[in-house]
């Protein structure tokens, strides 16, 4: 079945510190690909959406790429800042007509001041 | 701006009763989804629906019913609450499933956060 593998549970970094957090994935055909960001005491909202191979999404100063040949897909920013603290989430969506997501464990992004 | 509203916000229920959690969304989307949280892992999905009256299996249905009245309301259902489904359960809403052209983003509530003792 469908799965996505995010290794980093926990990342503390400090403000202007460089984000990298990789999610690789597992499927049939050719997938959608997401982050999600959740803030404290809120649901998940759609942060980047990436469709196509080797293009980058961005927003907010995230960038987001994807590596089809190696089944990953990474969310980076160059300086985060202490509002980035939150829990990303790496979604993968299939090609059956549910729209169901099949979601990463997540990464808690501690940025100290 | 999508709204998606649960439920109560957090519930106590005792094992072996039974549990109601409601999700009303505004948005006059067709899809709606059940998610279960549970710290380190994820999120994952529990049932979905695509149009009134029908609801699908997810991922982990097992002890859950769900129930799709109208477009706007979708509850999931705890007919014997155990221990294990103590969880932070998310609803959430789409315009339809992401075929080419469309985004699909999915809106989700704060969250029903739920302890069975």
């Amino acid at each position: 079945g469908d799965s996505v593998i995010q290794m980093q549970g926990q990342v503390t970094l400090s403000e202007n510190d460089f984000l990298f957090i990789n999610c690789t994935y597992s499927t049939t055909g050719y997938p959608t690909l997401f982050w999600y960001v959740q803030y404290s005491g809120e649901g998940p909202q759609l942060l980047l959406q990436v469709t196509t191979a080797n293009n980058k999404g961005s927003s907010r100063g995230f960038e987001a790429t994807y590596d089809k040949g190696t089944t990953s897909f990474h969310l980076q920013k160059t300086s985060v800042q202490e509002i980035d603290s939150a829990v990303y989430y790496c979604a993968m969506r299939d090609n059956t007509n549910t729209g169901k997501l099949t979601f990463g464990d997540g990464t808690v992004l501690t940025v100290k001041p | 701006e999508a709204a998606v509203t649960q439920s109560p916000r957090s519930k106590v229920a005792v094992t072996g009763g039974k549990v109601t959690l409601s999700c009303h969304q505004t948005n006059n989307h067709d899809y709606m989804y059940w998610y279960r949280q549970d710290t380190g892992h994820g999120l994952r999905l529990i049932h979905y629906s695509y149009v009134a009256d029908s609801t699908e299996k997810g991922d982990i249905p097992d002890g859950y019913k769900a129930s799709r009245p109208s477009q706007e309301n979708f509850s999931l259902i705890l007919e014997l609450a155990s221990l294990s489904q103590t969880a932070v359960y998310f609803c959430a809403s789409s315009a339809d499933w992401g075929g080419a052209g469309s985004q699909n983003t999915l809106y989700f509530g704060a969250g029903t956060r739920l302890s069975v003792l």
